[in-house]
């Protein structure tokens, strides 16, 4: 089945200090990878995604590249802001047919930045 | 971009009523909806697929009798939490298809 794996939180910053929150995935066929973002009370937000290997995905500063080889897709930013505290989950849509758009998500990162 | 919404954003209610919140997609039409359930400090969990037109599929474990859903029109689905206890308290949230999955906000379930 499908599962994805990331690095338990929270993770907590200073203001402009670098950021790496780690996913793994498992899937079987070719799965396109997301990564969201949760403010406080609020719904899901895509941050952004990579639908095959290799691809890099980036939006607002924040990057992550699927790696098929180590089956990853690490989240990355270079200076995190105050406003990037939220709760980031790693997902995957599995590219097999009839599951297709079935979202399977992370457990979630909480993450705190400290002016 | 496709929007989401739901509604109501918060709602609480007594133990032993039902609550329904509904799911729209405002500018794009969807045969597809899902819908989630998240506890606090943890994942969402899907409850179900709605589907347009015809009977929502259950993931294992959740009680179609208890949350029933409705998706009469491609853009509107609705949930309802029938005789509704605290353990039904959480954060329930949709999304829609439109190429990709877009969330609505969240509805804040507290039941006394």
């Amino acid at each position: 089945g499908n599962s994805v794996t990331q690095m338990e939180g929270p993770v907590t910053l200073s203001e402009e200090a670098f950021l790496t929150i780690n996913c793994t995935y498992t899937a079987t066929g070719y799965p396109s990878l997301f990564w969201y973002v949760q403010y406080p009370g609020e719904g899901l937000q895509l941050l952004l995604k990579a639908t095959k290997a290799d691809d890099k995905g980036s939006n607002k500063g924040f990057e992550a590249t699927y790696r098929k080889e180590t089956t990853s897709f690490h989240l990355e930013k270079g200076s995190v802001q105050v406003s990037d505290s939220a709760v980031y989950f790693c997902a995957l849509i599995n590219g097999v047919a009839g599951s297709a758009r079935q979202l399977t998500f992370g457990s979630g990162t909480q993450l705190t930045v400290l002016p | 971009g496709a929007v989401v919404s739901q509604h109501p954003s918060r709602v609480i209610c007594k133990s032993g009523t039902s609550v329904k919140i509904e799911c729209r997609s405002l500018d794009f039409q969807a045969t597809t909806m899902f819908w989630y359930r998240q506890f606090p400090k943890k994942s969402l969990m899907l409850m179900a697929t709605s589907n347009e037109g015809s009977k929502a599929t259950y993931e294992q474990g959740v009680e179609k009798d208890k949350f029933l859903i409705n998706h009469a029109s491609l853009t509107l689905s609705t949930l309802t939490v029938t005789s509704a206890h605290p353990e039904d308290s959480s954060f329930y949230i949709c999304s829609a298809i439109n190429n990709e999955q877009f969330f609505g906000p969240g509805t804040r379930l507290t039941v006394l």
